[in-house]
């Protein structure tokens, strides 16, 4: 069970909008800790996606945004593409747990 | 051009040991926050430890105790031994940079497999 909660999967067409969201808590985003999202394409290792809530780091494409508010962050995407399927993970910290935290992951199909 | 690159992962029985190297270049490990960070097989990521740059180190409750990360600044490598390993420790292990003043891995390297099993 991951302290973050994502939805296991979501899905979209070529062109399409998809979210994805983050759940947390008091102890995490509802802290005011930031959140970031990684990128896991197939067999690789992960990738940054954005970083402190909605920033997105040099060469990934404005398709993808953050955002965030309360106890819990999204990620959207925007006109998808054959290659973004992916398992996408959020981060942040927790003070509770003294830990970070990650999400369980979601795996975005692309139909 | 910021490169990680981990070694030292393997099959180890349970109750062993083992230590992983991550070799880094295009930065200097002393003068930044790393991490490892975990990946069991088909499963999600898990933070397993960071050092900073003044060198305290910081573990999750799930390793501390029988892990310790430490680095050589000479070598400009980070390291992560790792004691009574146990099943649940089989995993991909990352080696990663942590953008310093904040909570995040700007950089990963590709990774290690560590197999607890008899």
């Amino acid at each position: 069970q991951s302290v973050l909660t994502q939805p296991p999967s979501v899905s979209g067409a070529p062109g399409q909008r998809v979210t994805i969201s983050c759940t947390g808590s008091s102890s995490n985003i509802g802290a005011g800790y930031d959140v970031h999202w990684y990128q896991q394409l197939p067999a690789t290792a992960p990738k940054l996606l954005i970083y402190g809530n909605n920033i997105r780091p040099s060469g990934v494409p404005d398709r993808f945004s953050g955002s965030k508010s309360g106890t819990s962050a999204s990620l959207a995407i925007t006109g998808l593409q054959a290659d973004d399927e992916a398992d996408y993970y959020c981060q942040s910290y927790d003070s509770s747990l003294s830990a970070w935290v990650f999400g369980g992951g979601t795996k975005l199909t692309v139909l | 051009e910021v490169q990680l690159v981990e070694t030292g992962g393997g099959l180890i029985q349970p109750g062993g040991s083992l230590r992983l190297s991550c070799a880094a270049s295009g930065f200097t490990v002393s003068s930044s926050y790393m991490s490892w960070v975990r990946q069991a097989p088909g499963k999600g990521l898990e933070w397993v430890s960071l050092i900073d740059s003044g060198g305290t180190t910081f573990h999750a409750d799930s390793v501390k105790g029988r892990f310790t990360i430490s680095r050589d600044n000479s070598k400009n490598t980070l390291f992560l031994q790792m004691n009574s390993l146990r099943a649940e420790d089989t995993a991909v292990y990352y080696c990663a940079r942590v953008r310093v003043g904040w909570n995040y891995v700007d950089y990963w390297g590709r990774g290690t497999l560590v197999t607890v099993s008899s």
